[in-house]
């Protein structure tokens, strides 16, 4: 089957470093995308990693590694607006998105 | 601007009855995609559309229907045949393959009363 997997719930305090995980076992791997949702809001973009290594993109980064299926968002400078949900999601091979439940990651001052 | 909209943003219905959410782009995208997003759960895929005139059945179709009868419309009918139909739906569109990013609508939060 497929599924991909994520931490439920993490708190780290503003200011901080935090590293989410993901890991992943699908039947075709078209790349993996990271997504931000705030409580009540649509999912926005984060990241997208199709070859192995570290993506950064300002105070957000995204590393992958396709033998382990595995990857993970990492946050530096974190702010109280980072408090969110962070889904991954991984592209399969028939034009559909397979998503994790998201992890909600809580900011605390 | 270009973007996704969806409306409305809440919308209450009594069980039974049958409601069809809206879902507009003018990104020129030709894949469209909707959602099941429930608490503490991964989105879901219901239906999703490659091209106009055609739509496939995703992992959760059962008691909802689509059309795709122009490129920018992709409306969500969920019927009285859904059996748990309260959610929030997300409509998400992309240029065309799943390695592109989808991008989202605001969502239509649904509850059957």
């Amino acid at each position: 089957g497929q599924n991909i997997d994520q931490p439920t719930e993490m708190t780290a305090t503003e200011g901080a470093i935090v590293q989410i995980n993901c890991t992943y076992q699908t039947s075709g791997f078209n790349g993996l995308f990271w997504y931000q949702q705030h409580a009540g809001e649509a999912p926005t973009f984060l990241s997208y990693n199709v070859l192995d290594g570290l993506e950064e993109k300002g105070r957000f980064s995204s590393f992958l590694s396709r033998s382990k299926g595995y990857s993970y968002l990492l946050l530096k400078e974190l702010q109280m607006k980072d408090s969110a949900s962070y889904l991954c999601a991984v592209g399969g091979s028939n034009y559909q998105l397979i998503w994790g439940a998201g992890t909600k990651l809580i900011i605390k001052p | 601007d270009g973007g996704i909209t969806q409306s409305p943003k809440y919308l209450f219905r009594k069980e039974g009855q049958n409601v069809t959410l809206s879902c507009e782009q003018n990104l020129n995208h030709d894949a469209m995609y909707w959602y099941r997003q429930d608490p503490g759960q991964g989105l879901r895929l219901i239906y999703y559309s490659q091209i106009v005139n055609d739509f496939q059945k995703g992992d959760i179709a059962e008691g909802y229907s689509v059309s795709r009868e122009k490129k920018e419309s992709f409306p969500l009918t969920v019927t009285s045949a859904q059996k748990n139909p309260t959610a929030f739906y997300l409509c998400a569109s992309a240029t065309e393959t799943s390695t592109d990013t989808q991008y989202f609508g605001p969502g239509t939060r649904l509850t059957v009363l």
